[in-house]
């Protein structure tokens, strides 16, 4: 079974609207996670990197304020899109990184975001 | 920067036939290159990683291959099975861990029946 779970799965919004992307480690306890971006027939674009009770890290050219990234538990973070435009439409990966020490291997299944 | 080169960008084979994807990384401290296979609408999943200190490593019929000389790797499908379509990703890495893990553009491989 999935042992890395998003939701949702899917959304549409209007523009200007915020969206909050859950994502679960279920099998494991994760201390870091990683956000990434993959628009149409792209690869996988690192946002940041959050870790569980602190600040995430972000990438160049990635807006904090835009991208709020909460990591409260070992077992689960949030991604919220706030006040998305139609260029935020885009498929939202996450990528737990086990506490354990074990390969980082999972990714979830991703969320197909489009803004209207 | 660093970065991981991937060719081809699309690839057709037919049922039965081998497909091989090539990659080449630019970061000499990776040493972690892991495979990965995405379907439309999917995330992607770890189908068979090397580590540096290894030349080639099989899983039925899927097999990788590195030359960290020439810093080149190579993922090799025999007996393609249409079910095997779906784009695949290269990466490289300096750990197991995630952290500077660097994607390669992709291949997308369609397996014709």
């Amino acid at each position: 079974g999935a042992v890395v779970s998003q939701h949702p799965s899917w959304v549409i919004c209007k523009s200007g609207t915020s969206v909050k992307i859950e994502c679960r480690s279920l099998d494991f306890q994760a201390t870091t996670m990683f956000w990434y971006r993959q628009f149409p027939k792209q690869s996988l674009m690192l946002m940041a990197t959050s870790n569980e009770g602190s600040k995430a890290t972000y990438e160049q050219g990635v807006e904090k304020d835009k991208f709020l990234i909460n990591h409260a538990s070992l077992t689960l973070s949030t991604l919220t899109v706030t006040s998305a435009h139609p260029e935020d439409s885009s498929f939202y990966i996450c990528r737990p990184r086990p506490t354990s020490g074990q390969e980082t291997q999972y990714f979830g299944p991703g969320t197909r975001l489009l803004v209207l | 920067g660093e970065n991981v080169e991937q060719h081809p960008s699309t690839l057709s084979v037919q049922e039965g036939d081998s497909a091989v994807i090539k990659c080449t990384y630019s970061d000499s401290a990776s040493n972690y290159f892991p495979w990965y296979k995405q379907e439309l609408g999917k995330g992607p999943q770890l189908i068979i990683d090397i580590r540096s200190n290894v030349g080639e490593k099989k899983d039925q019929r899927i097999a990788v291959t590195l030359n960290k000389t020439a810093k080149h790797f190579s993922l090799h499908i025999t007996e393609t099975q249409p079910e095997d379509s779906a784009v695949y990703f290269c990466a490289a890495s300096i750990d197991t861990g995630g952290f500077k893990t660097i994607f390669g553009a992709g291949t997308r491989l369609f397996v014709k029946a």
